[in-house]
């Protein structure tokens, strides 16, 4: 079965620092990789996916991921954060064998000070 | 718009009560699911239909029972509601081939009092 761990739960920045959230995932077959955000009372927006192709994938607002397919891992970066990012994070996987099932991560919340 | 849209957006009721989330997309989607948001932020899938068929069907207790009567549609139906039912409850849809990238709904937030 696929799983997926985020090991950051509550992370803290100030403006204009740079982010980084760690997501791995456990399955050894071809995976559809996403980040979703979710700002304060609001549902989950998709920030980035990766399916296939150049493992870089660059998202919405400045927000980038890298796959690294011998780590299982699939880790969210921003360089410079801002206060309007403040917000729950969470990595999710789609294993191909598993059709439509999407599992996600504990999420990261994300706490950014002015 | 073209959305994924649920009502209600707040549902409060009293235990052992029965009630009925709705859930509508207008995307074109074949395929609708179902998410069980917890107090610690945790999503979970709770069911999801293919052009009305019942493809997931995690550990859900069957007080739950999802209702598609057509592929734009999957209502989330509650009997005898207990207080761990509170939870936000999302509704998603995707478009099969397409490496499931979901768009989700607004959340039905329910408190069981």
């Amino acid at each position: 079965a696929q799983s997926v761990s985020q090991h950051n739960h509550h992370v803290i920045l100030s403006e204009a620092a740079s982010l980084e959230l760690g997501c791995n995932y456990s399955y050894g077959g071809t995976v559809n990789l996403f980040w979703y955000v979710q700002y304060p009372g609001q549902h989950l927006q998709l920030l980035l996916k990766y399916f296939s192709g150049d493992p870089l994938v660059k998202g919405i607002k400045g927000f980038e991921a890298e796959f690294i397919k011998s780590k299982f891992s699939f880790n969210l970066r921003k360089p410079s954060v801002q206060w309007s990012d403040t917000a729950e994070y969470f990595c999710a996987v789609n294993a191909k064998s598993s059709g439509d099932k999407l599992t996600f991560g504990t999420g990261t919340r994300l706490a950014v000070r002015p | 718009d073209t959305a994924v849209s649920q009502t209600p957006k707040y549902l409060v009721t009293q235990m052992g009560n029965d009630k009925s989330i709705k859930c509508e997309q207008n995307l074109g989607h074949d395929t609708m699911y179902w998410y069980k948001q917890d107090s610690k932020k945790f999503l979970k899938i709770m069911f999801s239909y293919n052009n009305k068929e019942l493809i997931i069907n995690e550990t859900v207790p069957n007080r739950f029972s999802p209702k598609s009567p057509d592929k734009a549609h999957l209502n989330l139906h509650i009997n005898s509601l207990e207080l761990g039912d509170s939870a936000v409850y999302f509704c998603a849809s995707s478009e099969s081939g397409r490496g499931n990238e979901q768009f989700f709904g607004p959340g039905t937030r329910l408190t069981v009092l």
